[in-house]
């Protein structure tokens, strides 16, 4: 079945510091490939998406290049903030429209 | 547009009671909405899909006469926790699919005592 594997925490930066939170995926058909923030006390908000291969999502900042000969969809940040300390979930979509998380990364960033 | 809105955020009850969560897709129809439940330190796990007017699709090993899920109208889910008890303790959140996109809920807090 269709799962997402993602690498496991806690990370801890410096400020400005270069950030990549690996994600990698199983899936039997042409999923759509997420990441998810969520800040303490909070729900989930979309970071940044990618519908097909060799799409790049990217917001804030961050990016994510859908990697079909890799099956992976890594998030990576140039310059982190003390602003981005949350917990990252990599997703996808398969066509049934279920959701599959990987199991999240905290990040914390220190001043 | 596409907010969905979860309420209450956060909610505490005592063991053997019941809870209600209401999950509203408030500027489109939710054709589909999804609730998950997270533990500490762990990821979302999927609970139930629901679709308007249908009963609701449980995953494996989700008690289903314990977690009632009603999606009584295209902007409306409801989930109610039944006789909670401690271990019910969780962050629950909802998704609500229009088709295409998916919108998260900002979730629900529930800590049973």
């Amino acid at each position: 079945g269709d799962s997402v594997t993602q690498m496991e925490g806690p990370v801890t930066l410096s400020e400005e510091a270069f950030l990549t939170i690996n994600c990698t995926y199983t899936a039997t058909g042409y999923p759509s490939l997420f990441w998810y923030v969520q800040y303490p006390g909070e729900g989930l908000q979309l970071l940044l998406k990618a519908t097909k291969a060799d799409d790049k999502g990217s917001n804030k900042g961050f990016e994510a290049t859908y990697r079909k000969e890799t099956t992976s969809f890594h998030l990576e940040k140039g310059s982190v903030q003390v602003s981005d300390s949350a917990v990252y979930f990599c997703a996808l979509s398969d066509r049934g429209n279920q959701f599959y998380f990987g199991t999240g990364t905290s990040l914390t960033v220190i001043p | 547009g596409a907010v969905v809105s979860q309420h209450p955020s956060w909610v505490i009850c005592k063991s053997g009671t019941s809870v209600k969560i209401e999950c509203r897709s408030l500027d489109f129809q939710a054709t589909t909405m999804f609730w998950y439940r997270q533990f500490p330190k762990q990821s979302l796990m999927l609970m139930a899909t629901s679709n308007e007017g249908s009963k609701a699709t449980y995953e494996q090993g989700v008690e289903k006469d314990k977690f009632l899920i009603n999606h009584a109208s295209l902007t409306l889910s409801t989930l109610t926790v039944t006789s909670a008890h401690p271990e019910d303790s969780s962050f629950y959140i909802c998704s609500a699919s229009r088709g295409e996109g998916y919108t998260f809920g900002s979730g629900t807090r529930l800590t049973v005592v």
